[in-house]
């Protein structure tokens, strides 16, 4: 069975924090999403990775693929309390369009 | 672009009845929809994968015969809780994919159905 195990499980920082949170797993992934969800909504995704070593940001927000495409990391400057939600990252492996979603992270941005 | 609408966005019924939940791609073509569950707190957890046209392909686990799906035209497709009971209470969210050659395998989320089981 895949799995993408993401760490932490929950976050509780302080606005102006600086966080990472981990997606790891022992399979290879063609491709790798990351999404934010909030509360009673589907999740809204926030970046695509295919290539191992990539390196995307979006504003606050660095997304990084392992060079082996086996793990990814997003690590969030200054955080803020729009960022509070849940982070989920999905990976999908070559010859199948599935996502498998990793086990999410909390995060909570007290003002 | 690439928006995915599911109806209803809430529903309650009586255990013992079935509950038809639908997923539309408003502005493309879905080649295949996805059909995932959510328990409070936790992750989303792949139900099924269904492909205009044809039978859907369900996870192990599922319940074809509890979990109908149909996926009969390119932008519809529908999931019925059959006989619902009051552990099928859930967060069901659907995703969409074009599937266009040449582009990475995005998926489109539906802001998700609740579904509560009395």
């Amino acid at each position: 069975t895949q799995l993408l195990e993401q760490s932490p499980q929950f976050l509780s920082i302080q606005e102006g924090e600086n966080l990472t949170v981990y997606c790891n797993s022992s399979s290879v992934f063609s491709s790798l999403q990351w999404y934010r969800q909030e509360p009673g909504e589907g999740p809204v995704l926030l970046v695509t990775v295919v290539t191992g070593g990539e390196v995307k940001k979006l504003k606050r927000l660095t997304f990084q693929f392992g060079d082996a495409r086996k793990d990814s990391s997003l690590h969030i400057t200054a955080a803020q309390p729009g960022d509070t939600g849940l982070y989920l990252c999905a990976g999908t492996t070559s010859g199948t369009y599935k996502y498998i979603f990793g086990t999410g992270t909390r995060l909570k941005v007290l003002a | 672009g690439a928006v995915v609408s599911q109806h209803p966005s809430r529903v309650i019924c009586k255990s013992g009845t079935s509950v038809k939940i639908e997923c539309r791609s408003l502005d493309f073509q879905a080649t295949t929809m996805f059909w995932y569950r959510q328990f409070p707190k936790q992750s989303l957890m792949l139900m099924a994968t269904s492909n205009e046209g044809s039978k859907a392909t369900y996870e192990q686990g599922v319940e074809k015969d509890k979990f109908l799906i149909n996926h009969a035209s390119l932008t519809l497709s529908t999931l019925t809780v059959t006989s619902a009971h009051p552990e099928d209470s859930s967060f069901y969210i659907c995703s969409a994919s074009p599937r266009l050659a040449g582009l990475t395998d995005t998926q489109y989320f539906g802001p998700g159905t609740r579904l509560t089981v009395l």
